[in-house]
């Protein structure tokens, strides 16, 4: 199995600052296709997870801009732009390049 | 908008089943590949197993926790989805969530197993 590994685990960010996640795979991410199936979650205080980012770098519908994904092979960062409130949580980076999918430890981001 | 409706979750003892159905709307189900996932009480994710389209043979995938446990099934007349859950373990209590294949997720249901 991939062994997704997610740095910092928590981190308290002020308002309108930047804040950013890395998530490293044990294994490339890069399938024979050519597209690197990474995604990243957000999951809100007593919410389901909800997608922000898949295949590395794409926005999911209705995610603000202040939100983006890079990254390739093994090495991948979520970057938040001007945090906001909302933006509690903790998050998750996923792959599913390879059966099974698996998940990262997760990130909690709270506000200063 | 799309929405997916988990239901069937409860307390079943150590041994025991539990089928779980998620009620699928606002998307083109049947050609959509669906996913169950679920979340221990205070822990992290963890995909639980997956049904392709029957356009793509409607094979499904599971992880090596539940392989031989979990089937899941659907029924595209229906627009549900389905994880039928034998020889429940402890450790098998989560918050389980259906998703359209990795996209979106329902809000869960509880299934607790304990004597």
């Amino acid at each position: 199995d991939i062994v997704m590994t997610q740095t910092p685990l928590s981190l308290s960010v002020t308002p309108g600052q930047s804040a950013s996640i890395s998530c490293k795979s044990s294994q490339s991410l890069l399938h024979p296709n050519g597209k690197t199936y990474l995604y990243w979650y957000l999951q809100k205080p007593g919410q389901p997870p909800q997608l922000l980012i898949y295949e590395v770098s794409n926005r999911f519908s209705g995610v603000p801009d202040r939100f983006s994904g890079s990254g390739s092979g093994t090495d991948f960062t979520l970057k938040i732009s001007r945090v906001e409130a909302e933006d509690v949580g903790i998050y998750y980076c996923m792959e599913i390049t390879q059966l099974p999918y698996t998940f990262g430890q997760g990130t909690k981001l709270e506000i200063k | 908008e799309v929405l997916l409706v988990e239901s069937g979750g409860g307390l079943v003892k150590p041994g025991g089943s539990l089928r779980l159905s998620c009620s699928a709307s606002g998307f083109t189900f049947s050609i959509t590949w669906m996913s169950w996932f679920r979340q221990a009480p205070g822990k992290g994710l963890e995909w639980v197993g997956r049904i392709k389209s029957k356009s793509a043979g409607g094979t499904t995938d599971f992880p090596a926790p539940v392989k031989g446990r979990f089937t899941i099934s659907r029924d595209d007349s229906k627009n549900t989805l389905y994880l039928q859950m034998n020889s429940l373990k402890t450790e098998d209590t989560a918050v389980y969530y259906c998703a359209t294949d990795v996209y979106v997720w329902g809000q869960g249901t509880l299934v607790t197993v304990s004597s």
